[in-house]
């Protein structure tokens, strides 16, 4: 069975300084991999996909990730934060069990907070 | 112009009691999901319709029931509610046939249980 694995519960980071969130998975395939952003009280907002070809991705609002099979990880990162960037971030690979696309299994979220 | 939303915002109810939560979307997609985020923000797939037909149920207790009127929508239906489910349920639909098409997710509902 797939699994993603966000190894840092909580990060910190300065605002204006270069960001970077972890993600590993273990599939068998090669994988769907997604972000997610969820701000307090809000629901989830992709940021960026990945599915094949160029394995550096580029997302909205200045994000980009970088799959990397080798290593079975697929890292987000910020080149300079701002404030609004504070909220939970969440790695995700998609998965089928041959009936159709079947959900969503999502690491367990990274949260990140922003200092001024 | 909400894509996927969901009602109530906050459900507060007490231990022993059925309720629904429902959810629609106005994008066209085919596939409707029920994701379940708890305490500690772990989000897990409960279920998905596809085209009227459930593709996934997992460990999720038969108190849970989804229900699907039509395409559009996807409610949620619990019985006798215990403390253990206490979360934050969030739909999300997505275009059928694969991952090529994001998940687009409600804003949750917090189901409070006394």
């Amino acid at each position: 069975a797939q699994s993603v694995t966000q190894p840092d519960i909580h990060i910190t980071v300065s605002e204006g300084a270069s960001l970077e969130l972890r993600c590993n998975y273990s599939y068998g395939a090669t994988p769907y991999l997604f972000w997610y952003v969820q701000s307090p009280g809000q629901g989830l907002q992709l940021l960026l996909k990945y599915f094949s070809g160029d394995t550096l991705v580029q997302g909205i609002k200045g994000f980009e990730a970088e799959f990397k099979r080798s290593q079975s990880s697929f890292n987000l990162r910020k080149p300079s934060v701002h404030w609004s960037d504070a909220a939970e971030y969440f790695c995700a690979v998609g998965r089928y069990s041959g009936g159709g696309a079947d959900g969503l299994t999502f690491g367990k979220g990274t949260h990140l907070i922003i200092q001024p | 112009d909400t894509a996927v939303s969901q009602t109530p915002k906050y459900l507060v109810t007490q231990m022993g009691n059925d309720k629904s939560i429902k959810c629609e979307q106005n994008l066209g997609h085919d596939t409707m999901y029920w994701y379940k985020q708890d305490s500690k923000k772990f989000l897990k797939i409960m279920f998905s319709y596809n085209n009227k037909e459930l593709i996934i149920n997992e460990t999720v207790p038969n108190r849970f029931s989804p229900k699907s009127p039509d395409k559009a929508h996807l409610n949620l239906h619990i019985n006798s509610l215990e403390l253990g489910d206490s979360a934050v349920y969030f739909c999300a639909s997505s275009q059928q046939g694969g991952f090529d098409q994001p998940q687009h997710f409600g804003d949750g509902t917090r189901l409070s249980i006394l």
